[in-house]
């Protein structure tokens, strides 16, 4: 079946320590984001990915950073720079250039200890 | 700057009743709007779009209207159910072209929940 995979599910992590969470989606498309949900907030955008080797900040980019080596995978690294990242994590593909639905994988729940 | 707002923060609907959820927007670049489905600690669905050049879109129980002149939309749930009880985000698109490459703009979302 196609879709996104997000792991872990939950993460911790120790204060001052990097951690990558993964993303892969085998839809073919060319499209890739994160997303960041904090309580009672909507999502927001930390980074996203036209095409392979080209990415974008989204409007919360600082302290993290991202890689897109292949079409399928987008990994989404939480720096120490982050102040606040314990959060929920989204990340989501979509086709190129056409106005359609984004689709989401289930999610990576980071917290900080 | 919030440039989609969802001023409810949560409904609470009968079973069999009408839900409407609405959201307003503050970009008139946007040109595309979705409804978006999530369950906690899950990953959002999919639920229905609608062009700027329409006014209305329908699928099954659920409909969105677009009123650009006030920069508003709502779903329109009908009849609504007790698993349609989640957080409903509202997000929008501007058009494609720069660097816009579709990312989309969330609410904040409405908790809905359909009493049985």
């Amino acid at each position: 079946d196609g879709g996104i995979t997000q792991s872990p599910k939950y993460l911790f992590r120790k204060e001052g320590q990097n951690v990558t969470l993964s993303c892969e989606q085998n839809l073919n498309h060319d499209a890739m984001y994160w997303y960041r949900q904090d309580p009672g907030q909507g999502l927001r955008l930390i980074y996203y990915s036209q095409i392979v080797n080209d990415f974008q900040k989204g409007d919360i980019a600082e302290g993290y950073s991202v890689s897109r080596e292949k079409k399928e995978s987008f990994p989404l690294t939480v720096t120490s720079a982050q102040k606040n990242p314990t959060a929920f994590y989204l990340c989501a593909s979509s086709i190129w250039n056409l106005n359609t639905e984004a689709f989401f994988g289930q999610g990576t729940r980071l917290t900080v200890v | 700057d919030q440039q989609v707002k969802q001023n409810s923060p949560s409904l609470s609907v009968q079973e069999g009743r009408i839900s409407i959820l609405n959201c307003d927007y503050t970009n008139s670049m946007f040109d595309y709007f979705l409804w978006y489905k999530k369950y906690p600690a899950e990953g959002p669905t999919f639920l229905i779009s609608i062009s700027s050049i329409k006014d209305k879109n329908e699928d099954g129980r659920f409909t969105v209207f677009l009123n650009k002149s006030a920069k508003h939309l709502s779903l329109h749930i009908v009849p609504s159910q007790p698993g349609d009880s989640a957080v409903y985000f509202c997000a929008a698109s501007p058009p494609n072209s720069g660097t816009s490459y579709g990312k989309l703009t969330f609410g904040q979302g409405t908790i809905l929940t359909v009493h049985p």
